[in-house]
This record gives structure tokens, C-alpha cells and sequence, in this order.
């Protein structure tokens, strides 16, 4: 699976949006971007996942270059709630997701 | 829609014990994965399980080993426990993917089982 890229940290005021980039250069066609966040010492929340077009659920929306090398998840209305590691991996199905440190984000009053 | 269950939730060992870990994976998912993730540190994985196969493993000694039960269930076992092993232990399940198949395929995360080495 292509690797990621993405910032250490990041902070965000509470009620604003939290947009969170992710470098991702070298994916191949087939590879979905996938984003997850860890709220301290639970396990992952999956967040949403995209292949080409952007992407929005309840959650988040997802929004992917046109060449597929970068994209960006954004909280639209960031909560305090919204404080934890989020991480973006790029993989396809049937091979091992890689982890890497993520972004920490903090989301302030 | 009930999610991935872990059990327990915490467990403390001694050196050299075994450990046991347990996962549940939501309804109708056929694939568990398990990751390791020390204090402060990432994800690392460790096993991947499908169909009742082990499908992948980790950089990870012998000593960690699991199986898949007929009902998708997990265990994963740690011999000789090391202080090191200390970690949260996260099982994750995705739904039925054919080995080669190409596509999307969510990971679903448990709470994990928090072990503690003394």
C-alpha cells in the first residue's frame, strides 16, 4: 500500500472547521483513501473512505485532488469531542492497512 | 448493529504467563485483524485472519499466535510474556474479501484489551 503523509498536529477552535491534509503521492488506481480517528485509548473509528470523487457522510467530508496524490478530510463544525489522532491510509482490499502516526488534533475552546 | 467485542478489557500478567485475548467481529464479517499498539506509538500489525486461515502475519516473534474459530470468533495468544508486550491490543473485523479482489474494505475496530506486564 502507498504511503501517507501527514502533519503532527494540528488545532482547530471549537465551531470552526478542521481540515485535515493528507499527502499521499504515490497511490496507485486501485487504492481507496481511507481516514480513521483514536479518541485516547479506544480503538479506531472508521470516519469515511473514497476512491475518486469526493465524499460526505455524517460525520465528515472527504475531498480528493483531481490527481489523486493529496486529499483532505474536513470536520465542517469541529467540537471538542473532535479531539484525537486521526489517520489517513491509502490501501486496497485483500492487503494490510499501514498505520502511521497520524495527525493529533486539538480541537480548543 | 452490534460492533467488534474484545475481552477483557484489561489483563495483568507476570513474565514468562501466557495471555489470551479474545474478539468478537460484527455480524457477517468473515476477516480479523489484530494490531499492537504500545503506549504513544502507532498501529502495528500483527495478524490477519479469514475464513478460519491465517492470511498475513507481522514482524512479530513466534510467540504470538492466534486462530479463527467456524463462528469468525478470534483468540490471540502471547507466550512467555516480555515486559515489552505491554500494549493495547485492538482487533478490527471487515466484511468477506476474496484474496485478489480489488476494492473498498472497512476495518471495524474493537475497544481493545488494555495488557499489562509486570
Amino acid at each position: 500500500d502507498a504511503k501517507t503523509t501527514q502533519p503532527t498536529s494540528m488545532d482547530c477552535a471549537e465551531g470552526r472547521a478542521a481540515n485535515l491534509p493528507c499527502n499521499h503521492s504515490t497511490i496507485s488506481g486501485n487504492e481507496y483513501v481511507y481516514w480513521y480517528r483514536q479518541i485516547h485509548s479506544q480503538g479506531p473509528q472508521y470516519i469515511i473512505h473514497g476512491l475518486k470523487n469526493n465524499e460526505t457522510n455524517e460525520m465528515a467530508s472527504l475531498i480528493i485532488t483531481e490527481d489523486r496524490k493529496s486529499s483532505t478530510l474536513i470536520l465542517p463544525h469541529a467540537t471538542l469531542r473532535d479531539t484525537a489522532v486521526y489517520y489517513c491510509i491509502v490501501r486496497v482490499g485483500g492487503n494490510i492497512p499501514t498505520f502511521g502516526r497520524g495527525t493529533s488534533l486539538i480541537v480548543h475552546p | 448493529e452490534a460492533g467488534v467485542t474484545q475481552s477483557p478489557t484489561h489483563l495483568i500478567k507476570t513474565r514468562g504467563q501466557q495471555a489470551t485475548l479474545r474478539c468478537s467481529p460484527i455480524s457477517g464479517h468473515t476477516s480479523v485483524y489484530w494490531y499492537q499498539q504500545a503506549l504513544g506509538l502507532g498501529l502495528q500489525f500483527l495478524l490477519w485472519y479469514d475464513e478460519g486461515e491465517e492470511r498475513n502475519r507481522g514482524n512479530f516473534p513466534p510467540r504470538f499466535s492466534g486462530r479463527q474459530f467456524p463462528n469468525y470468533s478470534s483468540e490471540l495468544n502471547v507466550n512467555a510474556l516480555e515486559l515489552e508486550d505491554s500494549a493495547l491490543y485492538l482487533c478490527a473485523s471487515s466484511p468477506l474479501t476474496p484474496l485478489g479482489r480489488e476494492g473498498a474494505e472497512t476495518q471495524y475496530f474493537g475497544p481493545g484489551t488494555r495488557l499489562l506486564v509486570l
